[in-house]
């Protein structure tokens, strides 16, 4: 069966510093890649989506960018934070793209002070 | 361009009753339509969906949702409520191009 982790699962960083975040899954080839984010437990945001190695799309501009080093691996990243970029981040993946059930990860919470 | 509508921020009712989530869609082709879950701090854990064929859904927990084309309503619900089903829910939309989320309902149910 499929799994999606995210790691790590809370996070607290200082304005300016860079981050990080993870996103493995296992269990299927060349899936569909998203990063959300939901701010204060309500709506979600896409950020990025990624249909395969090295391919990235961006759905908001902002402070962060992704990359997918490897066909099941999702990397969020931020140069230098900001208090904005606090929040709830998921990633999930599907098998194809809008039409398919897409399936997330338990999520990294990100306080930024 | 599709979009998900969620009309209420907040659902109450109590334990043992009939629950219903309302969602509405606005989509120029075929509409493919989820239920999603969510508990405090963890990720959104798929309930159901709807792509083609019978109209009632039935999906995980209990739920289930009515596809009504005439209505563009895709309403979530259960016979029975139990507190722990009090959690935000999500619908989504996919149209073959694109997949939105709704802004999500949160649904308390009381002892």
């Amino acid at each position: 069966s499929q799994t999606i982790h995210q790691w790590p699962a809370t996070l607290v960083q200082p304005v300016g510093s860079p981050l990080s975040l993870e996103c493995t899954v296992e269990g299927t080839s060349n899936p569909n890649l998203y990063w959300y984010r939901q701010a204060a437990g309500r709506g979600l945001q896409l950020l990025f989506y990624s249909v395969g190695i090295g391919q990235i799309s961006s759905e908001v501009p902002q402070n962060l960018s992704a990359s997918r080093p490897q066909d099941r691996q999702f990397i969020l990243s931020s140069k230098k934070l900001l208090l904005s970029d606090s929040g709830f981040y998921l990633c999930a993946w599907s098998v194809l793209t809008s039409a398919d059930t897409q399936y997330f990860g338990p999520g990294t919470r990100l306080t930024v002070l | 361009a599709q979009s998900v509508a969620q009309p209420e921020d907040q659902v109450n009712v109590a334990e043992g009753n009939p629950l219903t989530v309302k969602c509405t869609y606005s989509v120029s082709g075929n509409p493919y339509l989820f239920w999603y879950v969510q508990y405090p701090n963890r990720g959104l854990q798929f309930l159901l969906k709807y792509i083609t064929g019978d109209n009632l859904v039935k999906g995980s927990y209990g739920f289930e949702a009515e596809f009504n084309k005439s209505q563009t309503s895709f309403h979530l619900k259960k016979p029975s409520a139990l507190v722990s089903d009090s959690a935000l829910y999500f619908c989504a939309l996919g149209d073959g191009q694109n997949f939105v989320f709704g802004p999500g309902t949160r649904l308390s149910v009381l002892p």
